[in-house]
């Protein structure tokens, strides 16, 4: 089945500072991708979705000045945190499906902010 | 915004018995719905889907949508160790924006 990568794992940051999630489709081109935060035991909220080559569309509530999507190719949209806060710790997970197919996710980050 | 509730709390089953999960969504213009699997700490995995009336199976897995009452469903027979994991209902509108439930935790018990 078709792969979404996502990149990293995890990661550990300083309050203030930024961080970058990146989230590839491997063997398929994706026009759009999605973006999920998920805090422990809480269902997935969708926080925005990415569009190649134009701006995201956010959900209502999210920041867009603080959750920076760049969708600059077909295959890769990256998620920004800027000036992470201890708040802003959560499992961010990006998804994305080949034409005519299911949803599939990557692998999820689960970023911590101290 | 779309609404997909998932009510009951964690539930826990002997090996090789029936699960049985439930799900009601709010927006009667949804048109799929969908089943996923997440284990800790991991990303959702898709385990079923379903589109039209009635019941789905595949494998251990039945999925039943009843969409004049707005519910779906999903049954584990046989219920083993590994199928020991949060189940998310997920609803969409036909264009991949899906709106997921809080999740019912499946503990299965050797």
């Amino acid at each position: 089945g078709a792969v979404v990568s996502q990149h990293p794992s995890w990661v550990i940051c300083k309050s203030g500072t930024s961080v970058k999630i990146e989230c590839r489709s491997l063997d398929f081109q994706a026009t759009t991708m999605f973006w999920y935060r998920q805090f422990p035991k809480q269902s997935l909220m969708l926080m925005a979705t990415s569009n190649e080559g134009s701006k995201a569309t956010y959900e209502q509530g999210v920041e867009k000045d603080k959750f920076l999507i760049n969708h600059a190719s077909l295959t890769l949209s990256t998620l920004t945190v800027t000036s992470a806060h201890p708040e802003d710790s959560s499992f961010y997970i990006c998804s994305a499906s080949p034409p005519r197919e299911k949803l599939f996710f990557g692998s999820g980050t689960q970023l911590s902010v101290l | 915004q779309k609404e997909v509730e998932q009510n009951s709390g964690p539930l826990s089953v002997p090996e090789g018995a029936i699960a049985s999960l439930n799900c009601t969504y709010s927006d009667r213009g949804s048109q799929s719905f969908f089943w996923y699997r997440q284990y800790s700490g991991k990303s959702p995995e898709l385990i079923m889907f379903i589109y039209s009336n009635g019941d789905k199976e595949d494998g251990r897995f039945t999925a039943q949508l009843n969409k004049a009452s707005q519910y779906v469903s999903l049954l584990i027979r046989d219920s083993q160790p590994s199928d020991s994991a949060t189940y998310l209902c997920a609803v969409g509108s036909g264009n991949n924006r899906l709106a997921f439930g809080k999740g019912n935790q499946v503990v299965v018990i050797p």
